[in-house]
């Protein structure tokens, strides 16, 4: 099965920019979606195809994904932007799919 | 609006068996492909199980291969998980999503129901 790897955890200041990474092999031919989840919530997608955003994401979310690296950027941080957060892939190979062990993002 | 109501939940011994439904409302279901995704308590996201709109195609994590049952009733709009064999590694809350394409994105999801596994 498909692994991807992420940070446990991710501190960042209010008003500036986070960067959660989401690694596994070969990951830039996959898409890869990112998952917001806040304590107690359901998982709410933040970003899909790598970089686009449902409606009612905020700008400030925005993805990339090359090589065997994808990263989430949250711009000027908010205290609301405290979650958990989890990339997620299908993988054609194993015909599953593939969630990242998540990353909390703490906003200090 | 598109919304997801999982049932079912509750306390079972080990070595028990569980059905889970997902009701869907707000879309056309049988035009989109819908997994299962559990959390154990404390614990990152896991998919758990997937089928086609049309539910000739299903989809399992190794995890479960063998022990669960996917299926849907499209007449009824409704998302099913049985359940047999259960262990302790079993408990979590299990959400329904709705898969956008069939190999993700998975758009919308319910809010979760709670399996205990424990004698």
């Amino acid at each position: 099965s498909y692994v991807l790897t992420q940070p446990p955890s991710v501190t960042v200041a209010p008003g500036m920019t986070a960067r959660i990474t989401c690694g596994g092999n070969s990951l830039g031919t996959k898409s890869v979606q990112w998952y917001q989840q806040k304590s107690g919530q359901a998982p709410v997608l933040v970003i899909y195809y790598d970089s686009d955003r449902p409606s009612g994401i905020p700008e400030r979310f925005s993805g990339s994904n090359s090589g065997n690296t994808a990263t989430l950027t949250i711009s000027r941080a908010e205290a609301g932007d405290e979650a958990d957060y989890y990339c997620h892939v299908w993988d054609g190979t194993d015909d599953q799919y593939a969630f990242g062990p998540g990353t909390r993002v703490t906003v200090l | 609006e598109v919304m997801l109501l999982e049932s079912g939940g509750d306390l079972v011994q080990p070595g028990g068996s569980l059905r889970l439904s997902c009701a869907a409302s707000g879309f056309t279901f049988s035009s989109h492909a819908m997994s299962w995704v559990r959390q154990a308590p404390g614990k990152g996201l896991e998919w758990v199980s997937e089928i086609s709109g049309s539910g000739r195609a299903t989809y399992y994590a190794d995890s479960v291969k063998g022990r669960f049952i996917i299926s849907r009733d499209n007449s009824n709009d409704t998302l099913y998980l049985q359940m047999d064999r259960l262990g302790p590694e079993d408990a979590a809350i299990y959400y329904c999503a709705r898969d956008r394409t069939g190999t993700a994105p998975f758009d919308y999801w319910g809010q979760g129901s709670l399996v205990t596994v424990s004698s």
